[in-house]
């Protein structure tokens, strides 16, 4: 069964620093990845996504993640966080059969 | 587009009693609804995905008999917790998607969350 993998916990940054959050899928055929964030109290929104292409894919609020097929490894990145970006991030990998997997999610926190 | 509401947002209940969480597609039709359940800091789990008039699948030890769900039109899902308890408390999120929309794309509602007293 595919498995998805979010490797930092907590993540605790200052304004301006850069983010890389790590994501690691154990499917092995064709995949659909997303990078969704959860805001305090608020519910999911897509932040970018991966169907075919371009493997570094651009998504909204500066965020973009990098697909590296032969490491399974969809890594979230952005070059200068701020503190509105504290919030809970899932990366997500769909198959074909459209089940839909989440990582365990990482809490960035970002201080002013 | 591609928006997503349940309803409630938030309901209390008794143990015992049954609740039954509305989750609609209110731009598009959705052929596909899931339906997850998220515990506090965690993440989300799948417990079923619908189709429009087929019987849900349900994950590997999600109660069938406990968790209803029904698709019965292409912009609605519903979920019943019967005879809830306490550990059903959860937050509960459904996602749709639909033939109109990119593959394998879902677009998730604001979730209700459940406390059972």
């Amino acid at each position: 069964a595919q498995s998805v993998s979010q490797h930092n916990h907590h993540v605790i940054l200052s304004e301006a620093a850069s983010l890389e959050l790590g994501c690691n899928y154990s499917y092995g055929g064709t995949v659909n990845l997303f990078w969704y964030v959860q805001y305090p109290g608020q519910h999911l929104q897509l932040l970018l996504k991966y169907f075919s292409g371009d493997p570094l894919v651009k998504g909204i609020k500066g965020f973009e993640a990098e697909f590296i097929k032969s490491k399974f490894s969809f890594n979230l990145r952005k070059p200068s966080v701020q503190w509105s970006d504290t919030a809970e991030y899932f990366c997500a990998v769909n198959a074909p059969n459209n089940d839909m997997r989440f990582g365990a999610g990482t809490r960035l926190t970002v201080k002013p | 587009g591609a928006v997503v509401s349940q309803h409630p947002s938030w309901v209390i209940c008794k143990s015992g009693t049954s609740v039954k969480i509305e989750c609609r597609s209110l731009d598009f039709q959705a052929t596909t609804m899931f339906w997850y359940r998220q515990f506090p800091k965690q993440s989300l789990m799948l417990m079923a995905t619908s189709n429009e008039g087929s019987k849900a699948t349900y994950e590997q030890g999600v109660e069938k008999d406990k968790f209803l769900i029904n698709h019965a039109s292409l912009t609605l899902s519903t979920l019943t917790v019967t005879s809830a308890h306490p550990e059903d408390s959860s937050f509960y999120i459904c996602s749709a998607s639909g033939l109109a929309q990119l593959s394998y794309e879902q677009y998730f509602g604001p979730g209700t969350r459940l406390t059972v007293t």
